[in-house]
């Protein structure tokens, strides 16, 4: 089983839509949990941490849910601009490395 | 400004040679790290390093060889012992003891076999 899973997509959504990602680690142990974005043929970029209570940073809300082993990632009234790869990213206690998903592809269209 | 410096962004190399990519910061991590990106299957670790002199191998470490001689200069060289290199590779760095803020990335090199 992969440490970490995403629905690899590719997700196709109208602008202004309402788009949501999962993702579910494996080991109990994770820490830290982050989601990045990454387009097409660049690096990936930190776009927010997610933290047990849950958290928003604009059109963005990020989930935890540790007893499931679950996050997730809601993106509200879409923009083309966030068409991209979202990677699920945790870290694991002691093992000093971040661990990442294979992304889930988003196309937003217009 | 502070940040993680890759080069060559693209890199041909032909069959049986050896490769170095070159990874720089001035952001003052101590941690430094390198992954292959293939399409499709995410980022896999190859090589990391917590401090000066000293390295841990990832996940497919193998074909791949690093160096840590100063805190600021991650090396990575592919050996002809890597079967299938081509590749997009990202050297990341994150802030002394802790990774809660994530890493830091390089822009990337992208690697070819001619």
């Amino acid at each position: 089983r992969k440490e970490v899973e995403q629905d690899p997509g590719p997700f196709n959504v109208p602008e202004g839509a309402t788009v949501a990602f999962n993702c579910t680690y494996s080991n109990s142990a994770s820490q830290s949990f982050f989601w990045y974005r990454q387009d097409c043929r660049k690096e990936p970029k930190l776009l927010m941490s997610v933290y047990s209570s849950g958290n928003e940073d604009g059109r963005f809300t990020a989930q935890l849910n540790r007893a499931s082993q679950y996050i997730s990632l809601l993106i509200r009234d879409s923009k083309l601009s966030d068409s991209a790869t979202y990677l699920c990213v945790v870290t694991i206690q002691g093992a000093q490395k971040l661990v990442f998903g294979q992304g889930t592809r988003l196309t937003i269209n217009p | 400004d502070g940040g993680i410096t890759q080069s060559p962004k693209y890199l041909f190399r032909k069959e049986g040679q050896n490769v170095t990519l070159s990874c720089e910061q001035n952001l003052n991590h101590d941690a430094m790290y390198w992954y292959r990106q293939d399409p499709g299957q995410g980022l896999r670790l190859i090589y990391y390093s917590q401090i000066v002199n000293d390295f841990q191998k990832g996940d497919i470490a193998e074909g791949y060889s690093v160096s840590r001689e100063k805190k600021e200069s991650f090396p990575l060289t592919v050996t002809s012992a890597q079967k299938n290199p081509t590749a997009f590779y990202l050297c990341a760095s994150s802030p002394p003891g802790t990774l809660s803020r994530g890493y830091t990335f390089g822009s990337g090199t992208r690697l070819t076999v001619v």
